[in-house]
């Protein structure tokens, strides 16, 4: 079975900096997605950035941009000029790419703050 | 980013009754998936449903949990005799394009407190 795993469950960036969450995953399959989830204090989960495994460019999304590690499975997002309004849990996600109606596997989260 | 709606918002409830929560996925969808975020924990994969069936459940997704279709565009899923563990927040999920299938968005999620 697939899991997820974020290590770090609670990360502080200051506002204007730059800050990197981790996530590692485990998986037997070559071929599946990856996403990062934002959740805001109003629990509303929000799409940040997605990533295909069979692409070796790393996918940016204006300030958020993603390390992805194939061999080593690893995932971390790094955020740019940090905005107060980024404070929120951030879920790293897989999803298999078997089929067309694989669910998603969360890890446990990491919760961003933001200082002004 | 695609809208998915749910409602309630919030459903406070006593033990042992029936709920049933509602969403409406991105328009004319054919998947639709559920999951449920206990607080505090991460989010977790209750069911999958394809084309007015299920396709996937987790084991969570037990006897006391059904979802169904009851028209074109609603889904529901119904927890038969809640327990106080059934607080969480559940949400719904739903590709966006017809026939891409990979990425899911999240309804804003039903907050379901169990008295």
């Amino acid at each position: 079975a697939q899991t997820v795993t974020q290590s770090q469950p609670e990360m502080s960036v200051q506002e204007a900096e730059t800050v990197t969450l981790s996530c590692t995953y485990d998986t037997s399959e070559s071929d599946y997605y990856l996403f990062w989830y934002k959740q805001p204090p109003s629990r509303q989960m929000i799409l940040v950035i997605r990533q295909e495994a069979y692409k070796q460019q790393n996918a940016t999304e204006n300030r958020f941009s993603v390390n992805f590690q194939k061999a080593a499975k690893s995932f971390s997002l790094k955020i740019s000029d940090s905005q107060l309004g980024d404070a929120a849990m951030y879920f790293c996600a897989y999803r298999s790419a078997r089929g067309s109606q694989g669910n998603l596997i969360f890890g446990k989260g990491t919760k961003l703050s933001v200082k002004p | 980013e695609p809208e998915v709606t749910q409602t309630p918002s919030h459903q406070v409830t006593q033990m042992g009754q029936e709920v049933i929560l509602r969403c409406v996925p991105i328009s004319n969808h054919l998947y639709f998936y559920w999951y449920r975020q206990i607080l505090g924990q991460k989010v977790e994969f209750l069911v999958s449903f394809y084309n007015n069936e299920i396709s996937e459940k987790s084991e969570i997704f037990d006897d006391q949990f059904s979802v169904e279709r009851p028209d074109g565009s609603n889904f529901t899923l119904k927890i038969r005799s809640t327990k106080l563990e059934d607080s969480a927040m559940y949400f719904c999920a739903s590709p966006s394009q017809l026939y891409r299938t990979d990425t899911q968005y999240f309804g804003p999620g039903t907050r379901l407190t169990v008295l």
